[in-house]
C-alpha cells in the first residue's frame, strides 16, 4: 500500500532563510503528489501539486517541490521563510485512479525572528 | 471564492451517543469524502461517495459509521454509538472528480473536532 512519510514533525528555520520540508513516497508507480498547508483552527489547503506534467513544480506563497522519482522524494522549498509560514505542512499521494489521498503525518513549521 | 464548510466546528458528546457532522461541499462538485486526524496523528481517509453511494471506504468506517447526502446540498457523517477513541478532529472534502485534465483536487472543510467523554 502507499504510503508517505515526512522527515520531522518540526521544523525550525529563521525569517528569511530557506525553507525545506522532506516528503518520501512508497510507490513504485509515481503517484499524484500534494503540499496541504493547515493554519491554526484551519482546514487543509492545497499549496501545490504534481500530475507528471512538470516534475518542478510551483504553488501558493513562493512554494515550490520537486519530484524526484530517482529519490522517491517530493521536498518542499521556498527561497525565503516568512512568518506568516508558520504552520502545519501535510505531504499527500494518491495513487492512479484511487479514491482516497493518503496523508502523511506532517511536519509544523516554525519561524524563528 | 467557493468553500466547502462544516457544522458544528466543535462538538461535545458522551460515549454511546450518536452524532452527525455536517458538511456542505462546493456546488458544482460530484464527489465526497470524509476524513480524519486523530490529535498527533496523521489525517487518515474513512470514505469517497458519488453518485449516492459509497465508492471505497476504509477500514476505520466500520458499521457504527454512515454518510448521507440527504439533499442536494449537505453531506453528513453519522457517528451511531460514539467511543473514546472517535474523538478526532473530521474533515469533508469535495472535487469534481477526475477530468480530462486528471486529477481533481480535493477542496477541504475547515473540520469538526469532536470530542467524546
Amino acid at each position: 500500500a502507499q504510503s508517505v512519510t515526512q522527515l520531522g514533525s518540526h521544523v525550525s528555520v529563521s525569517e528569511g532563510a530557506l525553507v525545506l520540508l522532506r516528503c518520501n513516497y512508497s510507490s513504485s508507480v509515481p503517484p499524484y503528489l500534494f503540499w496541504y498547508v493547515q493554519y491554526p483552527n484551519q482546514g487543509l489547503q492545497l499549496l501545490l501539486k504534481y500530475t507528471s506534467a512538470a516534475t518542478l513544480v510551483k504553488g501558493i506563497n513562493g512554494f515550490e517541490a520537486e519530484f524526484k522519482k530517482s529519490e522517491t522524494s517530493f521536498h518542499l522549498t521556498k527561497p525565503s521563510a516568512h512568518m506568516s509560514d508558520a504552520a502545519e505542512y501535510f505531504c499527500a499521494a494518491l495513487e492512479n485512479r484511487d479514491d482516497k489521498i493518503i496523508f502523511g503525518k506532517g511536519t509544523r513549521l516554525h519561524i524563528l525572528p | 471564492e467557493p468553500e466547502v464548510t462544516q457544522t458544528p466546528s466543535h462538538q461535545v458528546t458522551q460515549m454511546g451517543q450518536e452524532v452527525i457532522l455536517r458538511c456542505v461541499p462546493i456546488s458544482n462538485h460530484l464527489y465526497f469524502y470524509w476524513y480524519r486526524q486523530i490529535l498527533g496523528q496523521k489525517v487518515e481517509f474513512l470514505v469517497s461517495f458519488y453518485n449516492n453511494e459509497i465508492s471505497e471506504k476504509s477500514e476505520i468506517f466500520d458499521d457504527q459509521f454512515s454518510v448521507e447526502r440527504p439533499d442536494g446540498s449537505n453531506f453528513t457523517l453519522k457517528i451511531r454509538s460514539t467511543k473514546l477513541e472517535d474523538s478526532a478532529m473530521y474533515f469533508c472534502a469535495s472535487s469534481e472528480g477526475w477530468g480530462v485534465a486528471g486529477v481533481g483536487e480535493q477542496y477541504f472543510g475547515p473540520g469538526t473536532r469532536l470530542t467524546v467523554t
